[in-house]
């Protein structure tokens, strides 16, 4: 049964602290996504990858945020140092190629307190 | 940039048809995707409209009228377990980065 695998599900956290946000793609996809969901903002797209290169990360406050694919089977989504404002849930998303499907993990829901 | 958008809350009844609605603005369109997300769940993939015209599946069609920049969602035969979010995407200027829009809160009432 191939899905995107998140880890941890959830996260409670003190303001300031690291937190990293773990995300396994369907093995054989090339494109990875990380939204992040508030009711306030909806789904935002943060990072997109293809191929393990970043290639839109507008989206991503780049001054505490920091996206990465160490290796086809990892990408990570990095915030240092936390805020409360940060608190959401965050999606990693993979896809193949130039389909039209992008696959959502179950996300990480993050507090930071 | 690509902007969005959609009703925020929608209510029929169980049995009924239901059209959500999405018009957008963006640069480099290539396609419509609808997503459906239940309450603490993911968004799943529903349709996708990457030419002008209907796509059906099931119980669910999805519309696309590239010159009016509008597309929707059809649900027929609703049931309990439609109620749910429902997003429209659209496919960006890098053919893949997904751009949601605000969401459509389904409510399906017995």
């Amino acid at each position: 049964d191939a899905r995107v695998t998140q880890t941890p599900r959830d996260k409670v956290t003190e303001m300031g602290q690291e937190v990293t946000m773990r995300c396994q793609p369907i093995l054989g996809h090339n494109t990875v996504f990380w939204y992040r969901q508030t009711m306030m903002q909806g789904l935002e797209l943060l990072a997109y990858f293809r191929n393990r290169a970043p290639l839109d990360d507008s989206g991503m406050p780049k001054d505490r945020f920091s996206a990465e694919m160490p290796d086809a089977t990892l990408a990570t989504l990095k915030i240092q140092p936390s805020e409360p404002r940060d608190s959401a849930v965050y999606f990693c998303a993979s896809g193949l190629g130039d389909s039209y499907e992008a696959f959502f993990g179950q996300g990480t829901r993050l507090t930071v307190v | 940039g690509q902007s969005l958008e959609q009703p925020s809350e929608v209510t029929a009844v169980e049995g009924a048809i239901v059209q959500i609605n999405c018009t957008y603005q963006t640069s480099g369109f290539y396609g419509l995707s609808w997503y459906q997300q239940h309450d603490g769940g993911a968004p799943t993939f529903l349709s996708y409209n990457g030419l002008d015209g209907l796509e059906e599946t099931g119980r669910f069609s999805s519309f696309l009228s590239r010159s009016d920049s509008y597309g929707y969602l059809l649900l027929q035969e609703l049931q309990m377990k439609d109620s749910a979010s429902y997003f429209c995407a659209v496919r960006g200027i890098y053919g893949q980065n997904f751009v949601f829009g605000p969401g459509t809160r389904l409510s399906v009432l017995p």
